[in-house]
């Protein structure tokens, strides 16, 4: 099945370090979904963008998308330790969302 | 509102045994979903329903069930437990427009860890 997979795998930063995490996909999409899963807990969404739309933005967050390189980036600015998390993307075409094995990322205070 | 409620969070069970994952939802979703998490291999969807008495499989329906009589309760069933089902599952739920082509967002409980012994 038609699966975002993220790049990193893993990423560790110092905080306030910006950091940029990817998702490449396959095939044609509507939406494009970013979502957070702390440690033992279930997964929280963060932000949506469209396939019409190129760039969002959410408090510290930012999202971008390239739709002929079938590719997303989520940037976090100014990291904090809370942030450590696990990043998955999430691809809606006409289907139930498809998420990816995501990017495990560390803010080391 | 209490959003999505999975229990039990934590079961364990002997191959060969049976149990239902029960998830319920408070924000008259209609749509609502199960996905079960692996190490290294992301979330995989495996059954997921639009509305009350219509269910479909998604990428690893076997050696499950569903059913969804309300809008609010979407139980997964194990018919006979094996240790490959050893994981964690998660029940999500989501708004669907009727006609609208995007999926909403997805709200998803705090999830059920199952070992199979």
């Amino acid at each position: 099945s038609q699966q975002g997979e993220e790049d990193p795998q893993a990423l560790s930063i110092q905080e306030g370090e910006n950091a940029t995490m990817n998702c490449s996909y396959k095939t044609s999409i509507n939406n494009l979904q970013w979502y957070r899963q702390n440690s033992g807990r279930g997964l929280v969404h963060l932000i949506l963008i469209r396939s019409n739309e190129r760039e969002k933005h959410s408090g510290r967050l930012r999202v971008t998308l390239d739709t002929s390189k079938k590719s997303s980036s989520l940037l976090i600015t100014a990291s904090r330790a809370a942030d450590t998390a696990s990043y998955f993307c999430a691809t809606d075409t006409n289907t139930p969302l498809v998420f990816g094995k995501g990017t495990r990322l560390s803010v080391i205070a | 509102n209490a959003g999505v409620t999975q229990t039990p969070k934590f079961q364990v069970l002997k191959t060969g045994q049976s149990m239902t994952l029960q998830c319920a939802q408070d924000m008259n979703h209609e749509y609502m979903s199960w996905y079960r998490q692996d190490p290294g291999m992301g979330l995989r969807l495996i059954h997921y329903s639009v509305g009350a008495g219509i269910t479909d499989q998604g990428e690893v329906p076997n050696g499950y069930n569903v059913s969804r009589s309300t809008t609010e309760d979407f139980p997964l069933r194990l018919l006979s437990a094996a240790p490959s089902q050893t994981s964690v599952y998660f029940c999500a739920s989501s708004y669907s427009n009727e006609g609208a082509r995007d999926n909403e967002k997805l709200f998803f409980g705090s999830g059920t860890q199952l070992s199979v012994l």
